[in-house]
């Protein structure tokens, strides 16, 4: 089955100790994302990866670091979480276009983060 | 700053009627007009891309329309039903860009 999995789906944590929510794609996308979610400011987008080794920041990335080492994953890694990372987060693959635009993402279930 | 809108923010619509909203953008920034719907406690599901001025896609009861020279797209839903209460989101997505939209929160009544 054609999927993304995110894990862990759910995790609490204590502000400054690392921590690390896979991302795994089975479609061969070269595209992923990383995206948070917090109420009232829809989804943003942290880092995302054109392919194996590229990667770049998006909209909110202080905070966070990605690795692409190959293509089917997509860690997402916080360093010293801070209890402004609270956030729902999800994690998205697509194909890209002939004009290396984004085609239709699919995303995973979500993680659900809470920083003390 | 680019600017993906959708209106309205939040709609209420009677089991059985038809709706529509809106997703407008800078029409001087375009590849690809993306529609998702996300159910509260699931994550975002494709509806449709559209990439060419004058796109109409289908799909059962929604249906969507794409403007790309005044920059702009409709989606409908018709005869809604309680499992179309949904946020419908809007995104935009050129070269390696993409912006979302902070959707359209959609209440069907019974």
């Amino acid at each position: 089955e054609a999927q993304v999995t995110q894990n862990p789906r759910y995790l609490i944590t204590v502000t400054g100790k690392k921590l690390t929510v896979t991302c795994s794609q089975n479609m061969n996308h070269e595209y992923m994302s990383w995206y948070r979610q917090d109420p009232g400011l829809g989804l943003r987008q942290i880092y995302y990866s054109m392919n194996v080794e590229v990667t770049d920041k998006g909209d909110v990335p202080e905070g966070y670091k990605v690795s692409r080492k190959e293509k089917r994953n997509f860690p997402l890694i916080l360093e010293s979480p801070s209890p402004n990372q609270t956030s729902l987060y999800f994690c998205a693959s697509s194909l890209t276009g002939d004009r290396g635009h984004m085609e239709t993402q699919y995303f995973g279930p979500g993680t659900r983060l809470l920083v003390l | 700053i680019l600017n993906v809108e959708q209106s309205p923010q939040s709609l209420h619509v009677q089991e059985g009627d038809s709706t529509n909203f809106t997703c407008s953008f800078p029409s001087s920034n375009f590849y690809a007009l993306h529609w998702y719907r996300w159910e509260t406690a699931k994550s975002p599901e494709a509806l449709f891309v559209m990439t060419l001025n004058g796109d109409e896609k289908k799909k059962g009861r929604i249906s969507a329309t794409l403007n790309t020279k005044e920059g702009y797209s409709y989606l409908y839903i018709k005869g809604s039903q309680p499992e179309d209460s949904a946020t419908y989101l809007c995104v935009l997505s050129w070269e390696d860009k993409i912006i979302f939209g902070k959707g359209t929160r959609l209440h069907i009544l019974p």
